[in-house]
């Protein structure tokens, strides 16, 4: 079974652009979850997508929005870039109940310049 | 707010030695994971304690739940270079009918063969 696909895995950017990162999870996983981590403020939640609706939500401002697709898949997106977007954006999948393992991906190095 | 610290930050030890990592809270959760992240992925999950007290082993790792639920360790026996990696607490808790995992800033253990 393949694991969760991030797209792309590495990108560049410069300050007041926007970014759409995106995430497969695995077959048959309904919940999505993305995560932001930084060597300073590590993995901090960002939110959590299932069946196509926002479930839950960490303390991001509102540049940071995502959505999920019917197929499960999620797209993250970052707009008005500022340089401490910088970081790795990791997604995270699981089947559907909260206490199911949930899988991370390779992650999408961000730097914004 | 919820917090993890996990101490020490950064750990270089040679091969065969033993180690221990901390994982301390003054908030109760629900359960407590231990992730392992190498560099260019994703975490990995290695344990779920749960229960108060809770002794799990993982072949040379031995993870244990705090009697309060708020705090947990990672003791490496005979560390080996293929344990080098980043050791990530997170603290599961409900929050508002949904849940939110609580994740430290992580230990980076260095194992010099």
């Amino acid at each position: 079974k393949a694991g969760v696909t991030q797209t792309p895995r590495y990108l560049i950017k410069t300050r007041g652009q926007q970014v759409t990162l995106s995430c497969s999870p695995i077959s048959g996983h309904r919940s999505v979850s993305w995560y932001q981590q930084t060597p300073g403020q590590g993995l901090q939640f960002l939110f959590e997508y299932f069946s196509e609706t926002q479930r839950n939500k960490g303390n991001f401002p509102g540049r940071f929005s995502g959505r999920q697709f019917s197929n499960s898949r999620s797209e993250m997106n970052v707009s008005t870039l500022e340089l401490g977007d910088s970081a790795l954006y990791l997604c995270a999948s699981r089947i559907a109940g909260l206490n199911n393992e949930q899988f991370f991906g390779p992650g999408t190095r961000l730097t914004v310049l | 707010t919820q917090l993890l610290e996990q101490s020490p930050q950064f750990l270089s030890i040679q091969e065969g030695e033993n180690l221990t990592v901390y994982c301390n809270s003054s908030s109760v959760f629900s359960s407590l994971q231990w992730y392992r992240q190498e560099p260019g992925e994703g975490p990995v999950l290695l344990v779920t304690v749960v229960t108060g007290g809770e002794v799990k082993k993982l072949k040379r790792l031995t993870f244990q739940f705090g009697d309060a639920r708020k705090d947990s360790s990672l003791h490496i026996t005979a560390a080996q270079p293929g344990d080098t990696g980043l050791y990530l607490c997170a603290g599961r808790s409900p929050q508002g009918g949904s849940e939110k995992l609580v994740f430290g800033k992580g230990t980076k253990l260095t194992v010099n063969p």
